[in-house]
């Protein structure tokens, strides 16, 4: 079954340092993978798509097939990332777009 | 310039009441979609519509009835409302050719069921 998991709940890390929202996904098709965020009384918004291989906000993922993953990374965190994360994962087969469970990173002064 | 829009914002209602959450966007995207958010299970889908009149079901269907008469609406029925309904709702809309864009968000409709 299609599935997108997102194993911490919460992810405490001070600032300044190294940040890694880990995602993985099981699908048996190709896979397109999303990172969205959500802060405090806004919208869900787009954060990266792999298809873009861009980096926004200092954010960087890359798409691992072989691990079926597709991690966010950052390598100096700021208190302005405190926010919640979702990797979504979009099924192109049949339109499809699911999201795991969600993590919410809280950057420590 | 609205984009999406989703209406009401804030909703109590009962057990075994109907509800009908409602979603507009301006874009004329093509594929809509609705999610339900809570903790722990982070957001889920529900109901999805590829075009007018072509809706599917989701993740999580049950207890929900979606229709899509025209491009621009997407409304959420439920029923006869359960306290396990109680949640936040988020409608989304994908651009993009054929679309293959990323989902843009309404604000969200908080539906307590009492």
């Amino acid at each position: 079954a299609q599935r997108v998991t997102q194993p911490e709940k919460l992810l405490s890390v001070f600032k300044g340092a190294p940040v890694e929202l880990k995602c993985n996904y099981s699908y048996s098709g190709s896979p397109e993978l999303f990172w969205y965020v959500q802060y405090s009384r806004q919208r869900l918004q787009l954060l990266l798509r792999h298809i873009s291989r861009e980096s926004i906000k200092g954010f960087t993922a890359d798409l691992n097939k072989g691990e079926t993953s597709f991690h966010l990374k950052k390598p100096f965190a700021q208190e302005e990332d405190s926010a919640m994360y979702y990797c979504a994962l979009a099924m192109n087969r049949d339109d499809k777009i699911i999201f795991g469970k969600g993590t919410r990173l809280h950057i420590l002064p | 310039d609205a984009g999406i829009t989703q209406s009401p914002r804030y909703k109590i209602t009962e057990t075994g009441r109907q509800v009908t959450l409602m979603c507009h966007q301006t874009w004329s995207h093509s594929y809509m979609f609705w999610y339900r958010q809570d903790l722990g299970h982070g957001l889920r889908l529900i109901y999805y519509s590829a075009a007018a009149d072509i809706t599917d079901k989701g993740e999580v269907p049950d207890g929900y009835v979606v229709s899509r008469s025209k491009t621009e609406n997407f409304p959420l029925t439920l029923e006869s409302a359960t306290r396990s309904q109680t949640s936040v709702y988020f409608c989304a809309t994908r651009g993009g050719v054929s679309g293959t864009g990323e989902l843009f968000f309404g604000e969200g409709s908080r539906l307590t069921v009492l």
